[in-house]
């Protein structure tokens, strides 16, 4: 899996659109790119995945760069509660059906202030 | 919404119990993982399974073992704990589809070994 890159912490003042910048140049053709974050003593939490197109859900948007290396996860109206640790990972879609594990690396921790 | 769930959220154990740790996930899933959490090392994988009655070793599956007889449920098993085994433990669950790793994850079970 190609590796990516994060700053180490971001703030965003609340209600404000954060977003977050991943690196990931050497990512290939078939590799999808995940984010998930973790709320501090919480579990990890799935937020959203793209392979070119960029992605809307009812949490944030991913926008990936036509050359596919970098992107950028959108939180359109930053809450309190939207402080955690963010993470971007790359994954190859494979036919395993996605019985593999998952590597976080350091992520971004965004600290959302009032 | 996927929910899975964890038997404890804190556990407190003497050094050399047997240790039992329960998930269970009400999404029909057909793959469940266990993970551990360290600060500095990130999340490690220790087993998965894809199926009934079905593992796999993870990253670090030394000192543990697993039990998946029912679909919903996946348990974690410290067969002598020892104090290294200190953690949090994350468990998770993800449907079997190719490429994808949508993982939803239950709260943890921060585990003490003395």
């Amino acid at each position: 899996d190609a590796k990516t890159t994060q700053p180490p912490s971001m703030d965003c003042a609340e209600g404000r659109a954060a977003n977050l910048p991943c690196n990931h140049s050497t990512i290939s053709g078939n590799e999808y790119v995940y984010w998930y974050r973790q709320i501090h003593s919480q579990g990890p939490q799935y937020i959203i995945h793209g392979l070119k197109n960029n992605e809307t859900n009812e949490m944030a948007s991913l926008i990936i760069t036509e050359d596919r290396k970098s992107s950028t996860l959108i939180l359109p109206h930053a809450t309190l509660r939207d402080t955690a640790v963010y993470y971007c990972i790359v994954r190859v879609s494979d036919s395993g059906g996605g019985a593999d594990g998952l590597t976080f690396g350091k992520g971004t921790h965004l600290i959302i202030q009032p | 919404d996927v929910k899975v769930t964890q038997s404890s959220r804190y556990l407190v154990k003497r050094t050399g119990e047997k240790v039992f740790l329960e998930c269970v996930q009400d999404m029909d899933h057909e793959n469940m993982f266990w993970y551990r959490q360290d600060p500095g090392l990130g999340l490690r994988l220790i087993y998965f399974s894809y199926d009934v009655k079905m593992k796999e070793k993870g990253d670090i599956p030394e000192g543990y073992s697993v039990s998946r007889e029912k679909k919903e449920r996946f348990s974690l098993i410290l067969e002598s704990a020892s104090t290294n085994q200190t953690s949090m433990y994350l468990c998770a669950s993800s449907l079997w589809a190719p490429g994808t790793y949508e993982q939803y994850f239950g709260p943890g079970t921060r585990l003490t070994v003395t």
